[in-house]
């Protein structure tokens, strides 16, 4: 079935450090979406992506969607201790149907 | 302007029981979603209502089924639960649209234990 998978399952980093989370679908998405989940709370959207090889800014955060619309990036610049919680990214083949990965938890030490 | 609201917020069955748990959508949102979230996993799709239609589902049994009024609020019924049907489940609306562009906005959620 479709499935999109998300690294690292997790990563610890000491604040001002930079912070990466990769996606990869099995069948080509017609979009990604990214969403942060505090601990403790519900998901939250962040951005979205459409076109291929598309890269998008919002501050410290980086997104890229890859040119075969199959993997998907989230670059987070100088962590801050408020960048705590677990990014998710999420997908559509077609229809309404959203899939999300796994996650990749972030904790940062200040 | 509201966000999304559920209710209950935290609810506690044992095996076998039924539940239903509510959403009501963002004001101006007329598509309801339901997910699933196992403790550190992502949100699995349950199914999407529009219209009063459920149009999408999931990978889920016939012991989900859910229902949408005419003011876009949304129900998920669970029969028969199971253990495994612990976990929380988030209600997310958008505004159905041609193009792909819209937000989903998600609720704070209901803590199902089944014990």
């Amino acid at each position: 079935g479709q499935q999109v998978m998300q690294i690292p399952q997790y990563q610890h980093v000491q604040e001002g450090e930079d912070f990466t989370t990769y996606c990869n679908s099995s069948t080509t998405l017609s979009n990604i979406q990214w969403y942060k989940q505090r601990p403790g709370g519900h998901p939250v959207f962040l951005i979205q992506l459409v076109k291929s090889g598309e890269v998008k800014k919002q501050k410290r955060l980086t997104f890229q969607f890859g040119e075969a619309k199959k993997n998907s990036s989230l670059h987070i610049t100088a962590t801050q201790t408020t960048d705590v919680g677990t990014y998710f990214c999420a997908g559509k083949t077609g229809g309404f149907k959203t899939i999300f990965g796994a996650g990749t938890r972030l904790f940062v030490k200040a | 302007d509201a966000g999304v609201t559920q209710s209950p917020t935290h609810l506690i069955k044992t095996r076998g029981q039924q539940v239903t748990l509510r959403c009501s959508p963002k004001s101006g949102h007329d598509t309801v979603s339901w997910y699933q979230q196992a403790l550190g996993q992502g949100p699995q799709f349950i199914f999407q209502y529009y219209e009063e239609e459920e149009r999408q589902r999931g990978n889920f049994p016939d012991r989900f089924s859910g229902h949408q009024f005419p003011n876009y609020s949304s129900e998920l019924n669970v029969n028969a639960l199971l253990l495994g049907d612990s976990a929380l489940y988030l209600c997310a609306s958008t505004r159905d649209r041609e193009d792909l562009w819209d937000t989903q906005y998600f609720g704070p959620g209901t803590r199902l234990t089944v014990l």
